[in-house]
């Protein structure tokens, strides 16, 4: 089944302490990106990367750190996670970045205390 | 800043009545695709529809219709005769940057 994996689902941390959240698509897809969805701003892209080893950022990337050595795996990285970055996190991919339909996995909920 | 308008924050409509969903983009690219996605109370998201640029033909797909019109930039999004389970945030986006808009909430009331 073509799907795009986000682990944890749920996760509550303390300020300051890395965390990663990752993510994997079993579908080839060269594109996958992160957003994060907040209340009256909908989604928000931190982070993209077009191929293996090649990453960018987005909209909101500040707090944030990616890396791309695989194909199918696109971890979200915080380094020191502050209250601000609480949010539903959803990791995507898609065959290339333009043209195709976004999968989505089934998102992250992130709480920092 | 984003490039998709959903002016709509909420809607609210009683069982079988039609709902419309705006939806305005920006884009300097000439050939882009827009797309509806729709996430349920449940929070995952679903894809509804994609449409790209060159494509003007307005879509009816059961009680889903798109109404694209590229002079307006605007894909806007109709449900006829909702039903609860309607009852979701919808999404429109531009590929340009994979850019989202705000989402709409739609409650649909019996």
């Amino acid at each position: 089944e073509a799907q795009v994996t986000q682990n944890p689902r749920y996760l509550i941390t303390v300020t300051g302490k890395k965390l990663t959240v990752t993510c994997s698509q079993n579908m080839n897809h060269e594109y996958m990106s992160w957003y994060r969805q907040d209340p009256g701003l909908g989604l928000r892209q931190i982070y993209y990367s077009m191929n293996v080893e090649v990453t960018d950022k987005g909209d909101v990337p500040e707090g944030y750190k990616v890396s791309r050595k695989e194909k199918r795996n696109f971890p979200l990285i915080l380094e020191s996670p502050s209250p601000n970055q609480t949010s539903l996190y959803f990791c995507a991919s898609s065959p290339t970045a333009r043209g195709h339909t976004i999968y989505f996995g089934e998102g992250s909920w992130l709480t920092v205390v | 800043a984003q490039k998709v308008t959903q002016a709509q924050t909420e809607i609210s409509v009683v069982e079988k009545e039609d709902v419309t969903l705006d939806c305005v983009y920006e884009t300097r690219d000439t050939t882009y695709y827009l797309f509806w996605y729709k996430q349920p109370p449940s929070g995952e998201l679903v894809f509804l529809i994609r449409r790209n640029s060159f494509d003007e033909q307005n879509e009816i797909s059961g009680r889903y219709s798109w109404n694209f019109q590229k002079s307006t930039s605007s894909f806007n999004f109709t449900i006829t005769a909702s039903q609860v389970v309607d009852s979701a945030v919808y999404f429109c986006a531009c590929d340009y940057k994979l850019s989202f808009g705000a989402g709409t909430t739609v409650t649909v009331r019996a």
